[in-house]
C-alpha cells in the first residue's frame, strides 16, 4: 500500500520561504511516476503546484513558476517543495500525491498524503 | 489554462437517489479527465480516472462518462458516506486544472 506523508513548518513568516517534505513508503520514488503537490484553500480551491520525476524533470504552474522548486532525494525516499517570498496569499492545505499515468496517457493523482497546513503569519 | 467548471455547486439528495454532477472543461480534453471524492478533514481520493475508468476499490455505483468538453459523475444509488465534496480535474495540459468542487449534502 503506497503511503505519503508531508512534514515541515507549520507557520512561516511573510517573506520567507515554505519548505515540506513528502515520505512515500510502498513505493519508490524512482519508480515510472510523478512526483506532485497540490495546494487547497477554501477561496482558490485546489491548485496543482507542480511535478517532478527521478530523472529530474519537472514541471511548474507558470502562476508559480518564479518561486517553487520542486525536488527529490532518492536515498531518503522523498521529495520536498520550496516556495519563497510567500505571503498570506499562500496560507493553505498542502498535500503531496503520486502522478499515476495509464498506458495512454491519462494522468490522475493517486495517493495523496493527509495533508499539511501552512499559515503565512508575522 | 483550461478552467473547469462544475454544476451544481451543491447538492441536496436523499439516500438511494441517484445523482449527477457535471463538469465542462473550456476546451477540448479528449477524456483527460479525472474525479475525485473528498470527506471533510480529508485529502481527496480518486473514484474515476481518464473519464470512465472507475478506481479499484471504488464501489460501482460511481461511474463516468463524457468526452471532449463534457463530463458527468454519476451516483446510482447514494449511500451515507458518499455526503462529501466532488471534483473533477483535468489532466490534458500543464498546469493541471481543478472544478470549484461540488458538495453534496443529505436532505
Amino acid at each position: 500500500q503506497v503511503q505519503l506523508q508531508e512534514s515541515g513548518p507549520g507557520l512561516v513568516k511573510p517573506s520567507g520561504t515554505l519548505s515540506l517534505t513528502c515520505d512515500v513508503s510502498g513505493d519508490s520514488i524512482s519508480s515510472s511516476n510523478w512526483w506532485s503537490w497540490v495546494r487547497q484553500t477554501p477561496g482558490k480551491g485546489l491548485e496543482w503546484i507542480g511535478e517532478m520525476y527521478h530523472s529530474g524533470s519537472t514541471n511548474y504552474n507558470p502562476s508559480l513558476r518564479s518561486r517553487v522548486t520542486i525536488s527529490i532525494d532518492k536515498s531518503k525516499n522523498q521529495f520536498s517543495l520550496k516556495l519563497t517570498s510567500v505571503t498570506a496569499a499562500d496560507t493553505a492545505v498542502y498535500y503531496c500525491a503520486r502522478v499515476v499515468t495509464s498506458s495512454w496517457n491519462v494522468g490522475w493523482f493517486d495517493p495523496w498524503g493527509q495533508g499539511a497546513l501552512v499559515t503565512v503569519s508575522s | 489554462d483550461i478552467q473547469m467548471t462544475q454544476s451544481p455547486s451543491s447538492l441536496s439528495a436523499s439516500v438511494g437517489d441517484r445523482v449527477s454532477i457535471t463538469c465542462r472543461a473550456s476546451q477540448s480534453i479528449s477524456t483527460y479527465l479525472n474525479w475525485y471524492q473528498q470527506q471533510e478533514g480529508k485529502a481527496p481520493k480518486v473514484l474515476i480516472y481518464a473519464a470512465s475508468g472507475l478506481q479499484s476499490g471504488v464501489p460501482s455505483r460511481f461511474s463516468g462518462s463524457g468526452s471532449g468538453t463534457d463530463f458527468t459523475l454519476t451516483i446510482s444509488s447514494l449511500q451515507p458516506e458518499d455526503f462529501s465534496t466532488y471534483f473533477c480535474q483535468q489532466s490534458y495540459s500543464i498546469p493541471y486544472t481543478f472544478g470549484q468542487g461540488t458538495k453534496l449534502e443529505i436532505k
